[in-house]
């Protein structure tokens, strides 16, 4: 079935470093990609997401390019603060079950320090 | 700032306790779902319901019993619970079942003693 991995955390920053969370996917169609994030004690967020191959999402600075050719969704940042510590989820749309169901990762958790 | 409330936000139970869960959503929205976020698993999706039916129960134990009243409302009734069932338990919201995009409540954090 559809799957999604993305690299394991903690990621440790200092404020203004870039950042890059890997993520690849497995499926067997072309499913829309998104990236989740969640800030302590809160629900999910959507940050950004792409329908298809090429696209590029992006939100409050954070970027992403759907990758075909190499299964991947990699989420980047420029310059990230410390506001953006948070756990950032990577998820595909998988709708063969004849509704949309969201398959996600594992997550991966980002400390920006000062 | 949600649309997707969750009470309550933490409760702990015992074994032989039964409790229920509640979602709200204020979007106007038709699909909703359960989630199960357990510490180092990716987010396990439990049910889903579409306009009060419910379309999905993903191999969910039988002791976690959900309810769909009406469109915005969802509770998840919990009985006979196991130690291994704590977790952080998430509502979420979509326009219909096949929206893409969900909006996620904050949660209830579940510790069964």
């Amino acid at each position: 079935g559809d799957s999604v991995t993305q690299m394991e955390g903690p990621v440790t920053l200092s404020e203004e470093a870039f950042l890059t969370i890997n993520c690849t996917y497995t499926a067997t169609g072309y499913p829309s990609l998104f990236w989740y994030v969640q800030y302590p004690g809160e629900g999910l967020q959507l940050l950004l997401k792409a329908t298809k191959a090429d696209d590029k999402g992006s939100n409050k600075g954070f970027e992403a390019t759907y990758r075909k050719e190499t299964t991947s969704f990699h989420l980047e940042k420029g310059s990230v603060q410390v506001s953006d510590s948070a756990v950032y989820f990577c998820a595909l749309s998988d709708s063969s079950g004849g509704y949309n169901k969201l398959i996600f990762g594992a997550g991966t958790r980002l400390a920006v320090h000062p | 700032e949600t649309g997707v409330t969750q009470t309550p936000r933490h409760l702990v139970m015992g074994m032989t306790n039964k409790k229920s869960l509640k979602c709200e959503q204020h979007l106007g929205h038709n699909a909703m779902y359960w989630y199960k976020q357990s510490a180092k698993k990716p987010l396990e999706l439990m049910f889903v319901y579409s306009l009060e039916e419910r379309v999905e129960n993903n191999s969910v134990p039988s002791r976690f019993s959900p309810e769909c009243p009406n469109s915005s409302h969802l509770f998840l009734h919990l009985h006979t619970l196991q130690p291994e069932d704590s977790a952080l338990y998430l509502c979420a919201s979509s326009h219909d079942s096949h929206s893409e995009t969900q909006y996620f409540g904050p949660g209830t954090r579940l510790l069964v003693l």
